[in-house]
């Protein structure tokens, strides 16, 4: 079964540093997103790729947050300055022309 | 925006059949999925629907979809205490971004 690869599981960071979250999308798929999911609540969007741009996002993710697709392969997710509220698990996904939408492990991001 | 509904909680005994309801808003859904969550882990993918179909078999699992009501149920046959975890309805459409509902907790007990 395809699959969607995240690294690292797990990252604890300082309030205020930047962060980078790594995708190894399904190849072949042309949508990428990212997700965030605060511990015990909703699965949030934050944002879409395609076509090697943001496609659409949300008003969770402002200037602190970055996407890029550097090699072609992997697909980024950059936190400038952590907050502590960003703390959350953050899942990677992707949809291909099958319309089957695949979500990986995740990254638990915690702040202190 | 869209919305998915879903119950926060269902309780049922090992053995049992669950049945998992979800509601949504967009008209132009074209895909409806259901996710399980177990805990400190990702989102498996379970099965999905397409808008089109109003029913869909996967050996324990079915899938029921009204469309004119816009009313997704996920049953699990012979419920087993692995099946415990969080379920998620999702729905995607013209925007190509699936919306995710709150999640059902299913506890299953002996």
């Amino acid at each position: 079964e395809p699959e969607v690869t995240q690294t690292p599981s797990h990252q604890v960071t300082q309030m205020g540093q930047e962060v980078i979250l790594r995708c190894v999308p399904i190849s072949n798929h042309l949508y990428f997103y990212w997700y965030r999911q605060i511990l015990g609540q909703k699965v949030e969007f934050l944002v879409s790729f395609y076509n090697n741009e943001i496609s659409e996002k949300s008003e969770i993710f402002d200037d602190q947050f970055s996407v890029e697709r550097p090699d072609g392969s992997n697909f980024t997710l950059k936190i400038r300055s952590t907050k502590l509220e960003d703390s959350a698990m953050y899942f990677c996904a992707t949809l291909g022309g099958n319309t089957e939408a695949f979500f990986g492990q995740g990254t638990r991001l915690t702040v202190v | 925006g869209e919305d998915v509904e879903q119950s926060l909680f269902l309780s049922v005994r090992e053995g049992d059949s669950s049945v998992i309801n979800c509601t949504y808003t967009d008209s132009s859904s074209t895909y409806l999925y259901w996710y399980k969550q177990e805990p400190g882990a990702g989102l498996q993918l379970l099965t999905y629907i397409f808008s089109n179909m109003d029913m869909k078999q996967d050996q324990r699992l079915t899938v029921l979809l009204n469309k004119k009501d816009k009313h997704l149920s996920l049953r699990i046959a012979d419920t087993q205490t692995g099946d415990s975890a969080i379920y998620f309805c999702a729905e995607i459409g013209g925007s190509y971004i699936p919306t995710f509902g709150r999640g059902t907790s299913l506890i299953v007990h002996p």
